[in-house]
């Protein structure tokens, strides 16, 4: 158990409707990171945080927005939803104290479905 | 762009038989690491192999790395139904550590 926290784990909405999802980590790690996964395309990174207030984007940013005001909780918006932001986001933490640093570990999902 | 790919993208074995799975990438490597994923749950970490070994072996899992063709295996072994799962390979590329970059995945099926 990697204590990853992820809610809403379901959520139906609307075109241009906003959504936040959060990723909620009970270890302090510093690595965070955001993931969408579709079928065909396994999963691609959409923005990933360093630390505290420190984000940069992964390859699949467009349309999307993060913040991390602390260390356990990071935030992904959809500003306007979408409907080909209807997927699975999956939240990572890499623990950097670990011997094995380069590991990420998976929250459960959030299934994301916009009308 | 997609770094990895899998090969094959879906194999059916019979349980008690070994699954071999492959992996190529594009660029170089820090090291490469291969996840699983049961239906409907995030993935799990299942072994890493640096771009300086050759072969490591965890329990049934054997994974092999081959730098000069770029591609790597990973062997599960007397395979069993619980098995069944998604798997994928991922690459912690050289100067860019922090992110690793996942390929589409393959689906293994064990019968029983």
């Amino acid at each position: 158990d990697a204590g990853i926290t992820q809610s809403p784990r379901h959520k139906v909405t609307e075109t241009g409707t906003p959504v936040t999802l959060r990723c909620h980590q009970t270890e302090n790690h510093r690595y965070m990171y955001w993931y969408r996964q579709d079928p065909g395309h396994g999963l691609r990174l959409i923005h990933y945080s360093y630390g505290v207030k420190d984000t940069d984007k992964g390859e699949v940013s467009d349309g999307y927005s993060v913040s991390r005001s602390k260390t356990e909780d990071f935030l992904l918006t959809l500003e306007s939803a979408t409907s080909s932001q209807t997927s699975v986001y999956f939240c990572a933490i890499k623990k950097t104290r670990d011997r094995r640093a380069d590991t990420q570990y998976f929250g459960p999902g959030t299934r994301l479905t916009v009308l | 762009s997609q770094q990895g790919e899998e090969d094959p993208q879906a194999l059916s074995i019979q349980e008690g038989e070994n699954a071999t799975m492959n992996c190529s990438y594009k660029t170089s490597i820090n090291n490469l690491q291969w996840y699983r994923q049961n239906s409907g749950r995030g993935l799990v970490h299942l072994i890493l192999i640096r771009s300086n070994e050759r072969e490591k072996h965890s329990g049934r899992l054997r994974v092999t790395l081959d730098t000069s063709k770029k591609s790597s295996s990973l062997l599960i072994t007397a395979s069993r139904a619980a098995d069944t799962a998604s798997y994928f390979c991922a690459t912690s590329l050289q100067g860019g550590s922090e992110k690793l970059v996942f390929g589409k995945g393959m689906k293994l099926t064990v019968n029983p």
